[in-house]
């Protein structure tokens, strides 16, 4: 079984209409994160979270709103989706603190298509 | 000057010889240095992570690591054409406690 998951893999959908992407991870992982993915822009970070209560923005977070349901859970949404937020999204989930934890291990990733 | 720098590539090599792919950093404060591959289309995959100085080897991959000059390399020797993939570099930065990304170089072995 894959340890992050993402929901859907796959989804196409109309300008101004609300999404949801989801993030479920079963590494027992405090820290969570969501990417974007353009080509040529490399991975950029819109939201992460270090804990259940913990909630930052990064540094595109202009459209966007998280959700941290559970220390294995941290959904995304696009309130009102706009053709640029076409894109790769990324789930990501690293180990609480220093050193040699600051590895990220990445879900499949949503290919989002908005028309 | 961006935080984390790589050459985009591509960077072509035949099968059977090494391919070297370079990053340098800004924050001297970062500690802990990660290499992931990532097929197109596909997520990012860690196959590597140093954190001292030196050499650090882990089968056909070696990751170097020079922090005086800010500098994180990955060699991959005997290259095969699985190995073709986007290689991106990811300083932990000391300041924010996250992963900065380096935008990747394009890895291609050809036969």
């Amino acid at each position: 079984d894959a340890d992050v998951t993402q929901t859907p893999r796959n989804r196409i959908t109309k300008t101004g209409k609300r999404i949801m992407l989801e993030c479920s991870q079963t590494k027992g992982h405090d820290r969570m994160y969501w990417y974007r993915q353009d080509p040529g822009l490399g991975l950029r970070l819109i939201y992460y979270s270090f804990d259940v209560k913990d909630i930052n923005k990064g540094e595109i977070s202009d459209g966007y709103s998280v959700s941290r349901q559970a220390q294995a859970k941290f959904s995304l949404s696009l309130e009102s989706a706009i053709p640029n937020q076409t894109a790769l999204y990324f789930c990501a989930t690293s180990p609480l603190g220093g050193g040699s934890y600051n590895e990220q291990f990445f879900g499949p990733g949503t290919r989002l298509t908005v028309l | 000057q961006k935080e984390v720098e790589q050459n985009s590539g591509p960077l072509s090599v035949p099968e059977g010889a090494i391919a070297s792919l370079n990053c340098t950093y800004s924050d001297r404060g970062s500690q802990s240095f990660f290499w992931y591959r990532q097929y197109s289309g596909k997520s990012p995959e860690l196959i590597m992570s140093i954190y001292s100085n030196g050499d650090k080897e882990d089968g056909r991959f070696t990751a170097q690591l020079n922090k005086a000059s800010q500098y994180v390399s990955l060699l991959i020797r005997d290259s095969q054409p699985s190995d073709s993939a986007t290689y991106l570099c990811a300083p932990h930065s000391y300041n924010t406690d996250k992963l900065i990304f380096g935008t990747g170089t394009r890895l291609q072995v050809f036969p």
